[in-house]
C-alpha cells in the first residue's frame, strides 16, 4: 500500500532548540519525496525536495530508505517556522501526491 | 512569474446543487492536479489533467469531474453536492520535465 505518514499533529519547541518533523512512508517503488511548508494565510509551498539534497531556511531532510523515513531537522527553530508541514510521496507514472495528515509545529519565544 | 491561481476563493452552495472550481496553472506547465483538503481528512488526490486529458482519477465518485481546456486551465465540477462535499480545494500544476508541482491558494466549498 502507498502511504505517508507524519506521527504527530502537533509539535511544540522553544527559539533555538533543534527540531525534527518525523514522517515515515510505504511504497514499492523507488520513493520521490517531498516536504511542503503551509504559513498562516498562504499557500502551500515547496520547501524539500530528496532529490535536490539541498538546505532551505535552514531545513535538511535525508532519505533513509532502509528505515523508510524522510524526516524533516532544523538545528535551531526559529519563531518564524511556525507552520504547518506536510510530507508527500510523489507516485510513479502519475506523478500525483499522496499527502501525510501533516505537523503544526509551534516555536514558542 | 504568475503562481497557480484559482477562483472563487469561496463558494457557498446548498445541497444536490452543482458546484464548478477554476483553477490557472502556471505558464509552461501542461499538468494540473486537484486534491479535496476536507476536515480531518487531510490532502486527497481528486484528479490529474495533462494535454487536455484526464490522466488518473483517485477515490471519489464520478460526481467529481472536470476538464482541461487547450490553454491547460482546468475546471473541476462537483454534482448533486453533498454536506461532506464542504472542504478546501486545491489545484496544483507541474512542469512536463519535473515532478514537483506547484498549490494554488485553494477554493473553499461550503455545501448548507
Amino acid at each position: 500500500a502507498q502511504r505517508v505518514t507524519q506521527p504527530e499533529k502537533l509539535l511544540s519547541v522553544f527559539k533555538g532548540a533543534p527540531v525534527e518533523l518525523k514522517c515515515n512512508y510505504s511504497y514499492s517503488g523507488s520513493p520521490e519525496l517531498f516536504w511542503y511548508v503551509q504559513y498562516s494565510r498562504q499557500r502551500l509551498q515547496l520547501l524539500l525536495r530528496h532529490i535536490s539534497r539541498e538546505s532551505i531556511k535552514g531545513f535538511t531532510a535525508d532519505l533513509n530508505k532502509g528505515e523508510t523515513s524522510f524526516h524533516l531537522k532544523k538545528p535551531f527553530a526559529q519563531e518564524e517556522d511556525s507552520a504547518m508541514y506536510y510530507c508527500a510521496l510523489s507516485v510513479e507514472g502519475t506523478y500525483k501526491y499522496i499527502f501525510g495528515t501533516g505537523t503544526r509545529l509551534k516555536v514558542l519565544a | 512569474e504568475a503562481g497557480v491561481t484559482q477562483s472563487p476563493t469561496h463558494l457557498i452552495k446548498t445541497r444536490g446543487q452543482q458546484a464548478t472550481l477554476r483553477c490557472s496553472p502556471i505558464s509552461g506547465h501542461t499538468s494540473v492536479y486537484w486534491y479535496q483538503q476536507a476536515l480531518g481528512l487531510g490532502l486527497q488526490f481528486l484528479l490529474w489533467y495533462d494535454e487536455g486529458e484526464e490522466r488518473n482519477r483517485g477515490n471519489f465518485p464520478p460526481r467529481f469531474s472536470g476538464r482541461q481546456f487547450p490553454n491547460y486551465s482546468s475546471e473541476l465540477n462537483v454534482n448533486a453536492l453533498e454536506l461532506e462535499d464542504s472542504a478546501l480545494y486545491l489545484c496544483a500544476s507541474r512542469w512536463t520535465g519535473s515532478d514537483t508541482q506547484y498549490f494554488g491558494p485553494g477554493t473553499r466549498l461550503t455545501v448548507l
